[in-house]
């Protein structure tokens, strides 16, 4: 079983949609989670990050925490054409700027 | 703020042949740096750990001697391909680790590795 789990997609949505992203996770000791987006060709950068159960918004994303399931989500509002990337969860054991287990990462495009 | 680079961005090489990316952090200094190597489709899988200073730390299955990490200075670490071959292709990409208490890492651009 791969330690971080997330389905690769590829989805596709209408402008303006909420999209849910989710990741499952199989270690507990990983406490810190993070969402990083990628565009084609580029490093990802960070969306989210996280290392506490419940939810947490920054303007029209919100990530979301379940370590009791190990499971977390990226919700995205409004979602517009920009938004049209591949979304990757991450996690660690010792906080963000330590060694990251990624998910395979979702490839989402928002369509105009 | 927090701008990492790479360099070169492509490179297509021929089999057998020894291939250099660097890493720099342009506007901070950087005791830690991790090369990611992700393959099309796939997520990006940590190779090692750079310190500055020391000996870079490899994940399991990763050939310490075919992947040469070299973390000479707080701002450049460098990933040699030895002896490449076409199963390396892949996008190669580094991320540092700003010094102090930072709870984020800052990815490169990436690298496109080619081995024909």
């Amino acid at each position: 079983q791969k330690e971080v789990e997330q389905d690769p997609g590829p989805l596709s949505v209408p402008e303006g949609a909420i999209v849910s992203l989710n990741c499952t996770y199989s270690n507990s000791a990983f406490q810190y989670f993070m969402w990083y987006r990628q565009y084609s060709r580029k490093g990802p950068e960070l969306l989210m990050y996280t290392y506490s159960s419940g939810n947490k918004e920054d303007g029209r994303f919100t990530a979301q925490v379940d370590k009791s399931s190990k499971y977390i989500s990226l919700f995205i509002r409004d979602s517009q054409p920009s938004d049209s990337a591949t979304y990757l969860c991450a996690k660690s054991a010792q906080g963000g700027s330590e060694k990251l287990v990624f998910g395979k990462g979702m490839k989402l495009t928002v369509n105009p | 703020g927090a701008v990492v680079s790479q360099h070169p961005s492509w490179v297509i090489c021929k089999s057998g042949t020894s291939v250099k990316i660097e890493c720099r952090s342009l506007d901070f200094q950087a005791t830690t740096m991790f090369w990611y190597r992700q393959f099309p489709k796939q997520s990006l899988m940590l190779m090692a750990t750079s310190n500055e200073g020391s000996k870079a730390t490899y994940e399991q299955g990763v050939e310490k001697d075919k992947f040469l990490i070299n973390h000479a200075s707080l701002t450049l670490s460098t990933l040699t391909v030895t002896s490449a071959h076409p199963e390396d292709s892949s996008f190669y990409i580094c991320s540092a680790t700003p010094s102090g208490a930072y709870n984020e890492q800052f990815f490169g651009p990436g690298t496109r590795l080619t081995v024909l």
